[in-house]
């Protein structure tokens, strides 16, 4: 069974860096037709693309967010790190791994993990 | 980046109705486009793949269809457990969402 698992602080204050931790279970982040992404969606709005990586490290950013995140993975503990740096009140949302599935050209993403609700406030 | 398009924004449709969504993009995606059901604070869940192709396990009323700019996901016949908010997504790099369309009970 594929499971992904968010974790990270519930609160953060504004300009501090965020960091969270998706652990996967049940694939292997090696594996050449999968990948991780974060999704996030603050209160009552829509889904929002923060960034992907594959398992022959190539990354992806959205680009209104670029300078702000850094994705990376260790394969070894099966874990996908998400910074994001500068936080602000704006930030604040539910925060969504998900495994990306590849097949050719064409990707979906499937499944996604619980999400984690992180707030930003001083 | 490519920007996609839902509408309506929101729904109101009663128990065995047909119901259409559309999703456009700002340009052709061949048919890199999924859509994905939300419920209520739930994550979201994938329906549908390229365009048209069914997710293992999804029931069979719904649908999808469209190539290029224009897509559609039909629900052929609206179900209780059916009323959520529905999501387009393309994956052209960077990947983008729609905006959500709520079908809600009329």
């Amino acid at each position: 069974q594929v499971t992904l698992k968010e974790s990270g602080p519930v609160l953060v204050k504004p300009t501090e860096t965020l960091t969270l931790t998706c652990t996967v279970s049940g694939f292997s982040l090696t594996n050449a037709r999968t990948g991780v992404s974060w999704v996030r969606q603050p209160p009552g709005k829509a889904l929002e693309w923060l960034a992907h990586i594959f398992s022959n490290d190539e990354k992806s950013y959205s680009t209104s967010l670029k300078s702000r995140l850094t994705i990376s993975k260790d394969t070894s503990k099966s874990q996908v790190v998400l910074n994001m740096t500068n936080m602000d009140p704006v930030d604040t949302g539910t925060y969504y791994c998900v495994r990306i599935q590849l097949w050719g050209a064409y990707k979906w993403f499937d499944p996604w993990g619980q999400g984690t609700l992180v707030t930003v406030s001083s | 980046d490519i920007q996609m398009t839902q509408s309506p924004s929101s729904l109101s449709a009663s128990v065995g109705d047909r119901v259409t969504i559309t999703c456009r993009a700002s340009q052709s995606i061949s048919s890199y486009l999924n859509w994905y059901q939300q419920k209520p604070g739930k994550a979201p869940e994938l329906l549908i793949f390229a365009a048209s192709s069914l997710q293992s396990a999804v029931p069979s009323r719904f649908s999808g269809s469209g190539s290029g700019t224009h897509f559609t996901l039909t629900i052929s016949s609206l179900q209780p457990e059916d009323f959520a908010t529905y999501y387009c997504q393309q994956t052209n790099s960077p990947v983008t969402f729609g905006q959500g369309t709520k079908v809600e009970i009329k």
